[in-house]
């Protein structure tokens, strides 16, 4: 498992259903963080933590977006009530390091979310 | 606030010609870090390079070079003698100590034979 793991990679539901979206970071990272990237665009970032702690989640569009990290290694994004504008790419990445800037970010394959 | 513009949203040379794609970036803080990722069709992110604010160094990895300076805050990248292969989309990153890192919407860069 060298990689960042994102499952699953495709996901279509219906307007109003819950969707979890699951990361699983390399191995020892410290980091981790959830963008969200649009057709088109360049990704936009939701929140992050280090270690299980959420430590900003500034980015998070409303109340239905939610995210966990409860042991630390593998995280959970969570979105309620999906609406079609919640269609999107969503790429989590992890780091070695917390709390330094300087760390390269890996990305994960993404999952694509489609909602109908 | 910080924001990564990348102005060229498409560019499409001929193959064995040089391309330059810019970056422009905005922020107040003294300390910050530039990366460059790559967006091949195939879809994932692949780490190019990073720069912090403080090495002004040009540096150079084979076809791939990047220009930094801050008094235009810019961080350019050229790639020379491009390849059917370059094809992809580019991004410019900007991080600060708030680790997450702000993206430009991309250019285009089609390479053709």
């Amino acid at each position: 498992g060298a990689g960042v793991s994102q499952s699953p990679r495709y996901k279509v539901t219906k307007r109003g259903q819950d969707v979890a979206l699951r990361c699983d970071p390399i191995s020892g990272h410290v980091s981790l963080y959830w963008y969200r990237q649009a057709l088109g665009q360049g990704p936009e970032f939701l929140t992050y933590f280090n270690y299980e702690a959420q430590q900003d989640k500034s980015g998070l569009p409303n109340d239905r977006f939610s995210a966990e990290r409860p042991e630390g290694s593998i995280s959970t994004l969570t979105i309620q009530r999906t609406e079609q504008r919640d269609s999107a790419m969503y790429r989590c990445a992890s780091s070695q390091q917390a709390f330094s800037s300087y760390n390269e970010q890996f990305f994960g394959p993404g999952t694509r979310l489609t909602v109908l | 606030a910080q924001k990564v513009t990348q102005a060229q949203t498409e560019i499409s040379v001929v193959e064995k010609e040089d391309v330059t794609l810019d970056c422009v970036y905005e922020t107040r803080d003294t300390t910050y870090y530039l990366f460059w990722y790559k967006q091949p069709p195939s879809g994932e992110l692949v780490f190019l390079i990073r720069r912090n604010s403080f090495d002004e160094q040009n540096e150079i990895s084979g076809r791939y070079s990047w220009n930094f300076q801050k008094s235009t805050s810019s961080f350019n990248f050229t790639i020379t003698a491009s390849q059917v292969v370059d094809s992809a989309v580019y991004f410019c990153a900007l991080s600060n100590a708030g680790n997450m890192l702000t993206f430009g919407g991309g250019t285009r860069l089609m390479v053709k034979p």
